[in-house]
């Protein structure tokens, strides 16, 4: 089952606009982080927001946190064309013996129209 | 290069045969996940290993297994291959504790 569901599923925009895409979970969690996957290729390692942060940037991204409402969001400032990509989120689920395991929503994707 | 690497890129075979995927964690990393992605179920999570341990066990179905060596590389055998089992197979690794993934490029399976 999915823990993290993005919205919208889909994004066009202009380069030099802002993107923002949101992620809703569902039970508590220590963190959660985005992921970037350009077409067929692997993810990569974005940002990791910790339950007790509310802000954290990163260059042109600005993820903000809500545990209140179970919500995140990705903002991307300036966007290139080379932002074109799906973007995830993930959240952390536990099996004992201080295992953890990433659980991804199924992704926004993002199209930047030059 | 994410300094985890994953062979073959492709693979291509025929229903009911069985294939090996292989895994090098990033330099350092002990932990190793396997996830499978496809259009419809997106990515979910398979199998994790720890310094050579099973940790935890996702959406694996008994005709898939994993194993993790002592040089800390994985392998992912896939048999009695379904048309279903074609998709995305990602390793990733990771340091012990809460930290991100560091993924490999994947191994694209086509079964036919």
């Amino acid at each position: 089952s999915q823990q993290g569901e993005e919205d919208p599923q889909a994004l066009s925009i202009q380069e030099g606009e802002n993107a923002t895409m949101n992620c809703s979970y569902k039970t508590s969690i220590n963190n959660l982080q985005w992921y970037r996957q350009n077409s067929g290729r692997g993810l990569v390692h974005l940002i990791l927001i910790r339950s007790n942060e509310r802000e954290k940037h990163s260059g042109r991204l600005r993820v903000t946190l809500d545990t209140s409402k179970k919500s995140s969001s990705l903002l991307i400032t300036a966007s290139r064309a080379a932002d074109t990509a799906s973007y995830f989120c993930a959240t952390p689920g536990y099996s004992g013996a201080g295992s953890y395991q990433l659980t991804f929503g199924k992704g926004t994707k993002l199209s930047v129209i030059p | 290069d994410s300094g985890v690497t994953q062979t073959p890129k492709h693979l291509i075979t025929a229903t009911g045969q069985r294939v090996t995927l292989r895994c090098s964690p990033r330099s350092g990393d002990l932990s190793v996940y396997w996830y499978q992605q496809s259009l419809d179920q997106g990515l979910q999570f398979l199998i994790q290993y720890y310094n050579g341990e099973e940790r935890a066990k996702g959406n694996i179905l008994e005709r898939f297994s994993a194993q993790q060596f002592p040089d800390l590389h994985s392998e992912l055998n896939l048999s009695s291959l379904e048309l279903g089992d074609s998709a995305l197979y990602f390793c990733a690794s990771s340091v012990a504790g809460t930290k991100g993934y560091t993924f490999g490029s994947g191994t694209r399976l086509t079964v036919v």
